[in-house]
Parts: structure tokens; sequence; C-alpha cells
């Protein structure tokens, strides 16, 4: 089946640093990925789509500057958190659709900023 | 955009017992998706079902299309069913390709 890897599972960084996480399709090829944003005991919400080899399309409310998404390959996406706060502490998650299969999340990344 | 309610949004069962959590959602859909998210945060895909009724186990799921509501059901729950519980859709609106709306979730908590 479709298995979507994501790297790290957990960071903590300090204020002001960037945190780079990625998502990769282990087997099978991924044009576009999304990534979601999810705060203690709420949904999950889209932040943007991943579009491989071109820019990618954020959500209303999302700061482009502030979340970096590069998809350079067509199993690879990375999304950066640059000059993070401790508002930016959440969990991120990436999914890649797997036609016929619906789409298929990786495991997370839980963010704490300090 | 498209509105997606869970319900209920919490559910207490004894172990061996049966439920039925609901998903309406106010527009048609290419995609409905049910998912368990683990106490780690994993999101794991129970059911791919735009329509019809599918079974895995002791899980089943049923979505009426023209009615937009989907329904899933648990029985002889056991204490590896606790989570949360999404529904997640998307939309046939052209700008909403790929884009899954979740609900709020249900959280189910399976007592020994």
């Amino acid at each position: 089946g479709a298995v979507v890897s994501q790297h790290p599972s957990r960071v903590i960084c300090k204020s002001g640093t960037s945190v780079k996480i990625e998502c990769r399709s282990l087997d099978f090829q991924a044009t576009t990925m999304f990534w979601y944003r999810q705060f203690p005991k709420q949904s999950l919400m889209l932040m943007a789509t991943s579009n491989e080899g071109s820019k990618a399309t954020y959500e209303q409310g999302v700061e482009k500057d502030k979340f970096l998404i590069n998809h350079a390959s067509l199993t690879l996406s990375t999304l950066t958190v640059t000059s993070a706060h401790p508002e930016d502490s959440s969990f991120y998650i990436c999914s890649a659709s797997n036609r016929g299969y619906g789409y298929t999340f990786g495991s997370g990344t839980r963010l704490t900023v300090v | 955009g498209i509105q997606v309610e869970q319900s209920p949004p919490d559910l207490i069962l004894q172990e061996g017992a049966n439920s039925t959590l609901r998903c309406n959602f106010s527009d048609s859909v290419n995609n409905l998706q049910w998912f368990h998210q683990n106490p780690w945060g994993q999101l794991i895909n129970l059911f791919y079902i735009p329509s019809g009724t599918k079974q895995n186990g002791r899980l089943s799921a049923t979505t009426v299309a023209t009615e937009r509501y989907s329904l899933l059901y648990i029985s002889s729950s056991q204490t590896t069913d606790s989570g949360v519980y999404f529904c997640a859709v998307e939309s046939m609106t052209t700008d909403s390709w790929g884009k899954l709306q979740f609900g709020a979730g249900t959280q189910v908590v399976v007592t020994p």
C-alpha cells in the first residue's frame, strides 16, 4: 500500500531559528502533496498545496514567507518553518494522493518552539 | 466552502459494545475518507468511501452521497479502538481538488 514517510517526528527549536520537515512518498510518485497543521484538541487544517516543479499554493491566512515549501522531486516535499516563534508550535502533517485510494498521511511532526 | 459535521463529539464505550459515528457534509463530494488518529498523532486511513458500503474486520462504513452523510460502525469495540475518528471530504468544486476538509472529530474512549 501507499506509504508516506515524514521526518523528523518531533523537534524542539529555539525561537528565531528555522526548522525543515521532510515528507516522502516511498512507493509511489506524488506530483502533489499537501501540508496540514493541527493544534492540540483541534482538527486538521490545510496549510498549502505543494506542486512538483512549481510554486506552492497557500490557503488564506497562511504566511508563505514563514512556511516555505519546496517540492523538488516526485517523491519529496519539504516544509521549512522560518524564524519560528512559540505560536508556531503545532503538529504538522503531510499527505499525498495515491490514485483511487484517497489520501495517505505521514506520521506527523510535533514542533515545539521554546 | 464545504462544511463537515461529525457527531457525537465524544463517545465512551465499554469493551465489546457497538457504536455508530456520523458525518454530515454540506455539498457534493469527490472523496470521503474516515481516519483514526492514534495517541501519537498518526492518521490511519480506515476507509476511502465516496459512496456505498465497505467493511474491514470489525469496522464498516456507509456513505449515502445523495443525502450527504456517512456512517462509521464499530462493532465489538476494543480498547485499541480508542482515539479520535475524523471524517474528511473533498468537494467537487474545481478549486477544491486535493483539499480535504476535516470534521471536528469524534473522541472515542473504550474502557475495559
